[in-house]
């Protein structure tokens, strides 16, 4: 069974920028969470996908969105990058709601950096 | 307020001792789920455990087992004869109203553990 894909795994942009990441879940799970981890705040949640629906969201400005389609798999948006944005962007699935779930599955991550 | 607390930034200790990651959280539900999860160098979140907020039975899963304590709000993780590949960074996290729309994790600091051969 493929696990959760993400792509790119790599990016570097400048201020100003938007930028769209995309995630694969694992076949069947309908879930799929978003993740930001920097050195200074640690991991934090962005929001989380359910049946193409916004289920919840963190405390994060408007410039983050995010998108399910009906295959399950999402894209996170960011637009008018700042530095601040500079992260590693995690992407979970899990077959029900992922603070409900019995396991969340992780991907690799997409490294983003901001110039 | 949820909040997790990994008051252990970084732990050191030799291949073979037994370490104890510390994990104490706040919140107002009743009903919440606990997490473990494991951060390799190589960067990808590991999914250790879930623990409901109802079972306070430790947990034993070959090397590792966790103690939930309601009454000092602690979820502590023991790893037995740590080896070099444990390290990582452990991450404690909670999650509130599970099964509702309001639900979501959050993570505590981490605690980064090296194993010294």
């Amino acid at each position: 069974k493929a696990g959760v894909t993400q792509t790119p795994r790599y990016l570097i942009k400048t201020r100003g920028q938007q930028v769209t990441l995309s995630c694969s879940p694992i076949s069947g799970h309908r879930s799929v969470s978003w993740y930001q981890q920097t050195p200074g705040q640690g991991l934090q949640f962005l929001f989380e996908y359910f049946s193409e629906t916004q289920r919840n969201k963190g405390n994060f400005p408007g410039r983050f969105s995010g998108r399910q389609f009906s295959n399950s798999r999402s894209e996170m948006n960011v637009s008018t990058l700042e530095l601040g944005d500079s992260a590693l962007y995690l992407c979970a699935s899990s077959t029900g709601l992922a603070g409900d779930t019995d396991t969340q599955y992780f991907g690799p991550g997409t490294r983003l950096t901001v110039l | 307020a949820q909040k997790v607390t990994q008051a252990q930034t970084e732990i050191s200790v030799v291949e073979k001792e037994d370490v104890t990651l510390d994990c104490v959280y706040e919140t107002r539900d009743t009903t919440y789920y606990l997490f473990w999860y494991k951060q390799p160098p190589s960067g990808e979140l590991v999914f250790l455990i879930r623990r409901n907020s109802f079972d306070e039975q430790n947990e034993i899963s070959g090397r590792y087992s966790w103690n939930f304590q309601k009454s000092t709000s602690s979820f502590n993780f023991t790893i037995t004869a740590s080896q070099v590949v444990d390290s990582a960074v452990y991450f404690c996290a909670l999650s509130e109203a599970p099964g509702s729309s309001a639900s979501k994790i959050i993570f505590g600091s981490g605690t980064r553990l090296s194993i010294r051969p």
